[in-house]
């Protein structure tokens, strides 16, 4: 049972445009979501987080918007660029008793062309 | 720079062979994770560490083992690699376990059975 989902595999944009990446979740104890950046050969680097009780966050070109009744999460990053290449993967954690532990997605390959 | 340290980045073992993958830390955090990611699947929680506690996931094979001599240092113990385990292996860590604190992860050991 998959409980964070990217269901786009890839996505392809161009330098300056709007990169949006989506997650869905289904588990309603989910209170902080995640977002972290990976290079080839490299770990997952964290990139923006959001808690439950905001529905949007903001880091300079990176935005993460929360529909907590739809389940859903998105990260905006305005004006994408070439460097902006990398797996991007969804995370959530339950808090409370949940020990940190963190429910990824599957990620989306995230690709600029100059 | 304080970071997580994964050692080694490449190992191969052969099917069966015990193999030890090694996990350091220089942000002196309570909690250590460690994550199993298959190819283009979401990396998977094995296991954690808060402090000396250790803690499985309930669906962590016997063959998993894990050790955390002191608070920089975590050990990953596969006793009997199988054909399956093949898969990048992710440490993270976290300062404290039930706060909103996104987890820093090493670069992984891409481990390859033969």
């Amino acid at each position: 049972d998959q409980q964070v989902k990217q269901n786009s595999p890839s996505l392809s944009v161009q330098e300056g445009r709007i990169s949006i990446l989506n997650c869905d979740y289904t588990n309603s104890m989910f209170d902080y979501f995640l977002w972290y950046k990976k290079y080839p050969a490299e770990g997952p680097t964290f990139l923006i987080s959001i808690s439950s009780i905001k529905d949007k966050n903001e880091d300079g070109r990176f935005t993460v918007f929360l529909n907590k009744s739809a389940k859903h999460l998105s990260l905006h990053i305005v004006p994408s660029q070439p460097g902006d290449s990398a797996v991007y993967f969804c995370a959530a954690n339950a808090g409370g008793t949940s020990y940190g532990k963190l429910t990824f997605g599957q990620g989306t390959i995230l690709t600029v062309h100059p | 720079d304080a970071m997580v340290i994964q050692n080694p980045r490449y190992q191969v073992t052969q099917f069966g062979k015990p193999v030890t993958l090694s996990c350091s830390q220089t942000l002196n955090h309570n909690v250590m994770y460690w994550y199993q990611q298959k190819s283009s699947q979401a990396p998977k929680l094995l296991f954690h560490y808060y402090d000396k506690d250790f803690n499985n996931e309930a669906d962590t094979p016997d063959n998993f083992q894990s050790r955390r001599p002191n608070t920089s240092f975590c050990f990953l113990d596969i006793r009997s690699p199988g054909l399956g385990d093949a898969a990048m292996y992710l440490c993270a860590t976290s300062g404290r376990i039930n706060s909103n604190q996104p987890q820093h992860f090493g670069d992984g050991t891409r481990l390859s059975i033969l």
